[in-house]
C-alpha cells in the first residue's frame, strides 16, 4: 500500500532563510511524485512532480525537490523564502498506470519578516 | 483559459438535509476525481471517473454518499442525510487522458460544507 509521511506540520522560517519541507513515501511500485501548494480557500496548485527521468526536479515559484530512491524521500526545497510562501504544502504520490493520488498530512509554512 | 469550477463555493446544511456539489472539469479532461478534505489533513480520495463510467467509488465513506456524471463533463456529488462529520471541503480534480501530462490533476476551489 501506498502512504506518504510529511514530517512537521508546520515549519517557521525567515524570509530569505532556506525552506526545507520533508516528505518520505511508500510505494511497491516506482512512484510519479508531487508537491501541491494549498492558498486560504484555494484549491491545490502543483509546484512539481516527478515521473521519470532527471531525479532533481524544478518548479514553480523557485522551488525545487529531488527524488531519493535509496531514501524514500521527496523532500521540497528553496533556497530563499519570501513572504508569499506561506501556505499550505502537500507531498503526493501516486503510481504508473494508477489513478489514485495519496496525499500526505501537510505542512503549514510560516514566513518570518 | 477555463480552469476547474465548483459550485455552491460555500455550503451550509443542517444535519439530516441532502446537498448536491457541483464540478465543472477542464473542457476535455477525461478523468475526474473527488477528494474529501477535513480541516488541517490532506484530501482523501473518494471517487474517480473516466469519462461517464466511475471506475472507483471505494472511498466513498457511506452509502449516503453518491457521485454521478452522466454526460461525461460536469459531475455531482450528492451526500444524503448530512451528518456534522461531513462536515469539510470537497475538491474535484480533472486530469487529461494522455500525454506528458496526464498524472498532474487540475484542482477546484473547493466546496467549503458545514453542517449545523
Amino acid at each position: 500500500a501506498q502512504s506518504v509521511t510529511q514530517l512537521g506540520s508546520h515549519v517557521s522560517v525567515s524570509e530569505g532563510a532556506l525552506v526545507l519541507l520533508r516528505c518520505n513515501y511508500s510505494s511497491s511500485v516506482p512512484p510519479y511524485l508531487f508537491w501541491y501548494v494549498q492558498y486560504p480557500n484555494q484549491g491545490l496548485q502543483l509546484l512539481l512532480k516527478y515521473t521519470t527521468g532527471a531525479t532533481l526536479v524544478k518548479g514553480i515559484n523557485g522551488f525545487e525537490a529531488e527524488f531519493k530512491k535509496s531514501e524514500t524521500s521527496f523532500h521540497l526545497t528553496k533556497p530563499s523564502a519570501h513572504m508569499s510562501d506561506a501556505a499550505e504544502y502537500f507531498c503526493a504520490v501516486s503510481y504508473t498506470g494508477g489513478f489514485k493520488t495519496i496525499f500526505g498530512a501537510g505542512t503549514r509554512l510560516f514566513v518570518k519578516a | 483559459g477555463a480552469g476547474v469550477s465548483q459550485s455552491p463555493r460555500y455550503k451550509v446544511a443542517k444535519r439530516g438535509q441532502d446537498v448536491a456539489l457541483r464540478c465543472d472539469p477542464i473542457s476535455g479532461h477525461v478523468s475526474l476525481f473527488w477528494y474529501q478534505q477535513a480541516l488541517g489533513q490532506g484530501p482523501e480520495f473518494l471517487t474517480y471517473f473516466q469519462n461517464e463510467a466511475q471506475l472507483d467509488k471505494s472511498g466513498l465513506p457511506s452509502d449516503r454518499f453518491f457521485a454521478e456524471r452522466p454526460e461525461g463533463s460536469v459531475s455531482t456529488l450528492k451526500i444524503q442525510r448530512t451528518q456534522q462529520e461531513d462536515s469539510a471541503v470537497y475538491l474535484c480534480a480533472s486530469r487529461p487522458a494522455m500525454g506528458r501530462d496526464s498524472y498532474e490533476q487540475y484542482f477546484g476551489p473547493g466546496t467549503r460544507l458545514t453542517v449545523t
